[in-house]
């Protein structure tokens, strides 16, 4: 499969736990994002790579949330001090460079804080 | 106002019916516009992009933009229950990012 995997695919953590996210995406994709999406809502950006370049931060993206692609490749997703309010499911995608209306989703993380 | 609105629905149409969606966003800057459709509890999948206005045909599926009113539109002919999914419209803005509808959830009634 050379589609872009998300791992794991379930979390459920408790309140105040760190928790880290994986993304592998399409291999000759050079740019990966990170959204998250809410029930009845659609996908809102978080954060993007171009390489190793993290380009650009939503302001949903609190203090809390880091992301990394250390090699330009597969990119990690962190959570620290885990809230209720971050239960969500976060969304990797990766495109071709200058493709961006070309992308292509992974499977999902679903988070569920307790 | 939210960019990109999308009615949530759900719409409910018999098998072998075509099946209108539609969308309007707020910023004329967009100029690229997509349709992905999404399965309970799975990513996104990318069904088809425009570039400005006009239509675009793939297989069963025509998406349509009219840049004029703000307006896109997916019509799916021929609809089949696996075709049951929630379908996100969504725009590229000048920053690179996708901006999303909320979805509208589509059931094709055997």
């Amino acid at each position: 499969d050379t589609g872009v995997s998300q791992d794991p695919r379930h979390k459920i953590t408790k309140r105040g736990q760190n928790v880290t996210f994986r993304c592998d995406p399409i291999s000759e994709h050079n740019r990966l994002y990170w959204y998250r999406q809410t029930l009845g809502q659609g996908p809102e950006f978080l954060t993007y790579f171009q390489n190793e370049a993290q380009l650009e931060k939503s302001r949903l993206l609190s203090d809390r949330f880091s992301a990394e692609r250390p090699k330009g490749s597969f990119s990690t997703l962190e959570i620290q001090r885990t809230e209720q309010g971050d239960s969500a499911m976060y969304l990797c995608a990766s495109s071709g460079s200058g493709l961006s209306y070309e992308q292509y989703f992974g499977p999902g993380t679903r988070l569920t804080v307790t | 106002q939210k960019e990109v609105e999308q009615d949530p629905g759900p719409l409910s149409v018999p098998e072998g019916a075509i099946v209108s969606l539609n969308c309007t966003y707020s910023n004329s800057a967009f100029q690229y516009f997509m349709w992905y459709r999404q399965y309970s509890r799975k990513g996104p999948e990318l069904l088809m992009y425009t570039y400005s206005s006009g239509n675009k045909e793939d297989g069963r599926f025509t998406a349509q933009v009219d840049k004029s009113s703000k307006y896109i539109s997916l019509f799916i002919r021929d609809s089949q229950p696996s075709d049951s999914a929630t379908y996100l419209c969504a725009a590229l803005n000048r920053d690179d990012k996708i901006i999303f509808g909320k979805g509208t959830r589509l059931h094709i009634l055997p």
